[in-house]
């Protein structure tokens, strides 16, 4: 059974920090990950997608990296600004149609 | 271009009580999933529908049922409702790729229902 796990489970950095958020799974055998950014009381945006055949995928101050082979994947946020604060989540896609959840990150940057 | 609606936004229940949520999305994607957000959990995946007619269970699917009578729509039903079933419930759409393409298809969210069983 595949399994996400997500840490650290809260974050609290001052402005301008360059951060790394981790993501876990259990199971390598992957179609993509993807990145979520939540915001209080809304639904989620995605951030990043990357593929099994790849390593990492770019968007602006985002950088997101997947070594599948070892299960993990980190988002890097560089120079981190107050707007940045929400929870971020991990998904991984072990098949054509699941969608599989870690449970996310609390991210909390202070001006 | 709306993306994924879900109707209502916010709902208290008293226990033995239904309802039904509503998703609508207009991206004519294929894919639909009902999850459900509960603190320190993340999302668990509840039903999901690959198609206009079919439907499939999740990681939690009891006390919850579904129905995907047209491509657009996905209906998830509480038929009793209880106080385990508070939480919020995102609806989410996905595109089926062709091929390989398959694996660069995002998922899209709607905003959430925050439902209150009593």
């Amino acid at each position: 059974k595949q399994e996400v796990t997500q840490i650290p489970a809260a974050l609290s950095v001052p402005e301008g920090e360059n951060l790394v958020l981790n993501c876990s799974f259990t199971d390598s055998a992957i179609y993509n990950l993807q990145w979520f950014r939540q915001d209080p009381g809304k639904g989620l945006t995605s951030l990043l997608l990357i593929q099994s055949s790849q390593r990492e995928q770019t968007s602006g101050r985002l950088n997101a990296s997947l070594d599948k082979s070892s299960g993990r994947s980190t988002l890097y946020i560089a120079a981190s600004q107050p707007g940045d604060s929400a929870t971020y989540l991990c998904a991984v896609r072990p098949g054509y149609d699941k969608v599989i959840f870690g449970p996310g990150t609390s991210l909390s940057v202070i001006p | 271009n709306a993306g994924v609606t879900q109707t209502p936004k916010f709902r208290v229940l008293k226990t033995g009580q239904s309802m039904t949520l509503l998703c609508a999305q207009d991206m004519n994607h294929e894919y639909m999933y009902w999850y459900r957000q509960d603190p320190g959990m993340g999302l668990r995946l509840i039903h999901y529908s690959v198609g206009e007619g079919t439907t499939a269970k999740g990681e939690v699917p009891d006390g919850y049922n579904v129905s995907r009578l047209k491509k657009q729509n996905f209906l998830l039903g509480l038929e009793s409702a209880a106080p385990s079933q508070t939480s919020v419930y995102f609806c989410a759409s996905k595109r089926r790729g062709q091929g390989v393409l398959e694996a660069n298809e995002k998922l899209f969210f709607g905003s959430g229902t925050q439902l209150s069983v009593l």
